[in-house]
């Protein structure tokens, strides 16, 4: 199993609609991330969270909302999803020794 | 505000050319990372580069630190086609939650 697993892999749905993106780890990492890519920016942080109690907005929240349900789960949701919002979204863990890893990504398509 | 900026945004290059990829950051940070991408799929670490002076090499990769200069390269020796890929850089800061910040990207295509 993959240490950090995002699910669904893709995913189309309509504007206007509510979804969710999910992502759990098995490496016991306190912190997690959430970040967007879109092509020619790079990837850009949502938002991260050091534990269940400890939420941040990162630099692009504004339509996004996200809950930590457990140390190893972190949530990403879209409450209204619009066309711009289409994008390649990755979660990820960090661990001060051992670095950042990355989850295989989530391919939304909002039409 | 830590802004990141990398070039060149693309390159093609032929087999067995050098060539180098350069990593601009505004304010001082805590580490320095080196990413690869390959396309649709997820980001793969190459280098984290902790101080000044700090050079790491992997095959023909080779990234080096100037946190003087606020600069890193990525330095690529007798390119193959398998390095066609994306390349990030991303600085960490520990105090902003030690999150990244992520350059452009740089997308490298090398041609036989």
């Amino acid at each position: 199993d993959a240490d950090v697993t995002q699910t669904p892999r893709n995913r189309i749905t309509k504007t206007g609609k509510r979804i969710m993106l999910e992502c759990s780890q098995t490496k016991g990492h306190d912190r997690m991330y959430w970040y967007r890519q879109d092509p020619g920016l790079g990837l850009r942080l949502i938002y991260y969270s050091f534990d269940v109690k400890d939420i941040n907005k990162g630099e692009i929240s504004d339509g996004y909302s996200v809950s930590r349900q457990a140390q190893a789960k972190f949530s990403l949701s879209l409450e209204s999803a619009i066309p711009n919002q289409t994008a390649l979204y990755f979660c990820a863990t960090m661990d001060r020794d051992y670095g950042y890893t990355f989850g295989s990504g989530t391919r939304l398509t909002v039409v | 505000e830590l802004k990141v900026e990398q070039n060149p945004l693309f390159l093609s290059m032929q087999e067995g050319k050098n060539y180098t990829i350069y990593c601009n950051y505004s304010t001082t940070s805590d580490r320095l990372y080196w990413y690869r991408q390959d396309p649709g799929k997820s980001l793969e670490s190459l280098f984290v580069l902790l101080s000044n002076g700090a050079v790491k090499q992997e095959g023909r990769l080779m990234a080096s630190l100037d946190t003087k200069a606020r600069l890193s390269t990525l330095h690529i020796t007798a390119a193959v086609h398998d390095l066609s890929a994306t390349y990030f850089c991303a600085v960490e800061k520990e105090t902003s939650g030690s999150r990244l910040t992520f350059g452009e990207g740089t997308q490298l295509t090398v041609n036989p």
